[in-house]
């Protein structure tokens, strides 16, 4: 149980174009979901945090309007990287946190971003 | 404020030797901690949690972690090293249970032959 997947693995993009990552909890309802990245060799930064129904909360230097994330549903978050520049290629990885899960957080596989 | 120091950014065994990663923290109150593995290009697994039950806590594939108030410390251990245990492990520390997750820098494990 407790499974987190994202969609794409891997993605390409120009420069200037959006991308957009899913992340959804398979077995089990998030209320909460959370947003980080990773660089080469680095920890896991939290971008923002998000809750069904409502804005995220963005942490401190991440630029809400670059990354657009959207929980529409219980089992589904959206991040999306707005006229995306090569700084931004990275590793995006989601997590969801839900009753079901027992509290803990479940970690997606991760999306590589490549911007050209 | 919430902090984890993991002491080493590296730590090399050999095979069927004991393993050792070591983890402090910094919390105001009385934290979950989490140890979680990120093989390659990975995302991460949980391997064991503390949420104030026993300090002595037992997770997936043979590791445990004993949390120890008084050192702040929740050291990773496994008996016996095996190669597939060749991976980043992260240690993070929580305010409470489902809050913020403070990740600790990781620290590579490489597993020799």
């Amino acid at each position: 149980g407790a499974v987190v997947s994202q969609h794409p693995s891997r993605v390409i993009c120009k420069s200037g174009t959006s991308v957009k990552i899913e992340c959804r909890s398979l077995d089990f309802q998030a209320t909460t979901m959370f947003w980080y990245r990773q660089f080469p060799k680095k920890s896991l930064m939290l971008m923002a945090t998000s809750n069904e129904g409502s804005k995220a909360t963005y942490e401190q230097g991440v630029e809400k309007d670059k990354f657009l994330i959207n929980h529409a549903s219980l089992t589904l978050s959206t991040l999306t990287v707005t006229s995306a520049h090569p700084e931004d290629s990275s590793f995006y990885i989601c997590s969801a946190l839900g009753q079901g899960a027992g509290e803990t957080q479940y970690f997606g596989p991760g999306t590589r971003l490549l911007v050209l | 404020a919430q902090s984890v120091t993991q002491l080493d950014s590296h730590v090399s065994v050999s095979e069927g030797t004991p393993v050792l990663l070591r983890c402090n923290y910094s919390s105001s109150y009385s934290p979950s901690l989490f140890w979680y593995v990120q093989h390659p290009n990975k995302g991460l697994q949980l391997l064991l949690k503390y949420t104030s039950a026993a300090t002595l806590v037992k997770g997936i594939n043979g590791f445990e972690a004993e949390f120890k108030k008084s050192e702040t410390s929740f050291h990773l251990t496994k008996p016996s090293a095996h190669m597939s245990d060749a991976a980043e492990y992260f240690c993070v520390v929580s305010e409470f249970q489902g809050g913020k997750l403070i990740f600790g820098q990781g620290t590579e494990l490489s597993v020799k032959p």
